[in-house]
C-alpha cells in the first residue's frame, strides 16, 4: 500500500508570515507528485503537478520543489493572506503499472491570522 | 463547459437502500474517478477509470460498483448503504489515460448521510 504523509497536520500563521509544508511519499517507481488547494465547502483545485526530479514550481506566492530520490516535496507560501486559508493536499502516483491511481495524503489545514 | 458536475449535492438514505451519484464531465477526459472524503482521512480512492469501458478498485472499493459505458459518465452504486459509507463524495476527471500526470478536475461534492 503507497503511503502518502504530509505534515505538519495543521498550522496557525499570522498575516505577513511566510510558510512551508512537507510531503512525503515512495521514492522508488516515481512518475508524478500533484499539489491541490480545498478551500472549506469547495472543491479541490489543482495547483501543480511535478515529475522531474528537482522540479521548481510557481504561482504567485505560492512554490513548490519536489525531490524524488529522497521522496519529499514542499509546498511554500510568501507572505501569507487571509484567504490563503485552506487545506492543501499532496497526491502521489507510481510508475509501477499503468493503472493511473492517485493516492492522497491527509492534508495540512493552514490558518491566516488578519 | 460545465466542467465536472454531480447529482445528487445532498442525500439521506435509510440502512439497506440502494442508490447512484452521478458523475458527468463535458471535457472529453478519459480518466476518471470517486474519491470519499471523511474527518482526518484526506480523499480516498474508491474506483477509477481510464476510459469507456475501463474501471479498476481503489483504495476503498468495498460496498461500490461502478462502470464506464460512455467517455462522460462515470456513476458510483451503493448496493446496500451503511451507515459507514456516510461521507462526501467526490467525482473527478482528467486529461491523462493511465498513468496520472496531468491535473484532476473535480466536481462539487455529493454529502451523503446513511441512517
Amino acid at each position: 500500500i503507497l503511503n502518502v504523509e504530509q505534515s505538519p497536520q495543521s498550522l496557525h500563521v499570522q498575516e505577513g508570515d511566510s510558510t512551508n509544508f512537507t510531503c512525503s511519499f515512495p521514492s522508488s517507481n516515481f512518475y508524478a507528485l500533484h499539489w491541490y488547494r480545498w478551500e472549506t465547502a469547495k472543491s479541490p483545485e489543482a495547483l501543480f503537478v511535478m515529475t522531474l526530479n528537482g522540479d521548481e514550481k510557481k504561482k504567485g506566492r505560492i512554490s513548490a520543489t519536489l525531490n524524488t530520490k529522497e521522496g519529499y516535496s514542499y509546498l511554500y507560501i510568501k507572505g501569507s493572506q487571509p484567504e490563503d486559508s485552506a487545506t492543501y493536499l499532496c497526491a502521489f502516483t507510481d510508475g509501477s503499472s499503468n493503472t493511473g491511481k492517485l493516492i492522497f495524503g491527509q492534508g495540512t489545514t493552514l490558518q491566516v491570522k488578519p | 463547459n460545465a466542467g465536472v458536475t454531480q447529482t445528487p449535492k445532498f442525500q439521506v438514505l435509510k440502512t439497506g437502500q440502494s442508490m447512484t451519484l452521478q458523475c458527468a464531465q463535458d471535457m472529453n477526459h478519459e480518466y476518471m474517478s470517486w474519491y470519499r472524503q471523511d474527518p482526518g482521512m484526506g480523499l480516498r480512492l474508491i474506483h477509477y477509470s481510464v476510459g469507456a469501458g475501463i474501471t479498476d478498485q481503489g483504495e476503498v472499493p468495498n460496498g461500490y460498483n461502478v462502470s464506464r459505458s460512455t467517455t462522460e459518465d462515470f456513476p458510483l452504486r451503493l448496493l446496500s448503504a451503511a451507515p459507514s459509507q456516510t461521507s462526501v463524495y467526490f467525482c473527478a476527471s482528467s486529461y491523462s489515460t493511465g498513468q496520472v500526470s496531468y491535473e484532476q478536475y473535480f466536481g462539487p461534492g455529493t454529502r451523503l448521510t446513511v441512517t
